[in-house]
């Protein structure tokens, strides 16, 4: 299983674009890269998947270099809205049944 | 969408109870997770089932059992609950299909905040 690593916190302001990294040193050949964001009081919901080069949707592009060992996600111009945590998670396709370990998540928060 | 339901919001128990903690979920996903959160220490996956009846170990599953008679349907069993199980608890589902059960995004409820006292 990859293990992953991420900043604990980052502060930024309302407009500015955020990158968050993850690392992920041993992710395997069938793994996805996943980030997921939580609110208080509630469940993660799913953001982007990606794995490997660039994947962008209506929230965040997610950046994969070639040797995979790190991943990040940007969030463009972000709001009041977008404090949260952000959690990346290493998991793959196919293969036997294997547990789904999160790290500890990088708590954002947006300032005025 | 999918909606996973976790039957309460809120549970205060006392120390030694039998708690049981329900999660239901309507896509018809193979696979459900438990996860406990709490500050500092993120998710951590307590167990997970990818069939009826199947139940694997996660990573802090002393303590806990499970059951998956239904496949919408997964319960987490504290058999004699104790102070440090005060968390909150999550439910998870997401589906096999052909791309296999690690690499589908979950999809969590909004979770369970237990109380042991």
């Amino acid at each position: 299983l990859a293990k992953t690593t991420q900043p604990i916190s980052m502060d930024s302001y309302e407009g500015q674009e955020v990158n968050i990294t993850c690392s992920h040193n041993n992710i395997a050949t069938n793994d996805y890269i996943t980030w997921y964001q939580q609110f208080p009081s509630q469940g993660p919901r799913f953001i982007i998947q990606g794995y490997k080069t660039k994947v962008t949707n209506e929230v965040a592009s997610l950046f994969i270099p070639a040797d995979r060992k790190s991943s990040t996600l940007s969030l463009p111009r972000v709001s009041l809205s977008d404090t949260a945590v952000y959690y990346c998670l290493v998991a793959g396709y196919g293969g036997s049944q294997g547990n789904l370990i999160f790290g500890k998540g990088t708590k954002l928060s947006v300032k005025p | 969408d999918v909606k996973v339901t976790q039957s309460s919001r809120y549970l205060v128990k006392r120390t030694g109870e039998k708690v049981f903690l329900e999660c239901v979920q309507d896509m018809d996903h193979e696979n459900m997770f438990w996860y406990r959160q709490d500050p500092g220490l993120g998710l951590r996956l307590i167990y997970f089932s990818y069939d009826v009846k199947m139940k694997e170990k996660g990573d802090i599953p002393e303590g806990y059992s499970v059951s998956r008679e239904k496949k919408e349907r997964f319960s987490l069993i504290l058999e004699s609950a104790s102070t440090n199980q005060t968390s909150m608890y999550l439910c998870a589902s997401s589906p096999s299909g052909g791309t296999g059960m690690r690499g589908s995004p979950l999809h969590f409820g909004n979770g369970t905040r237990l109380t042991v006292t």
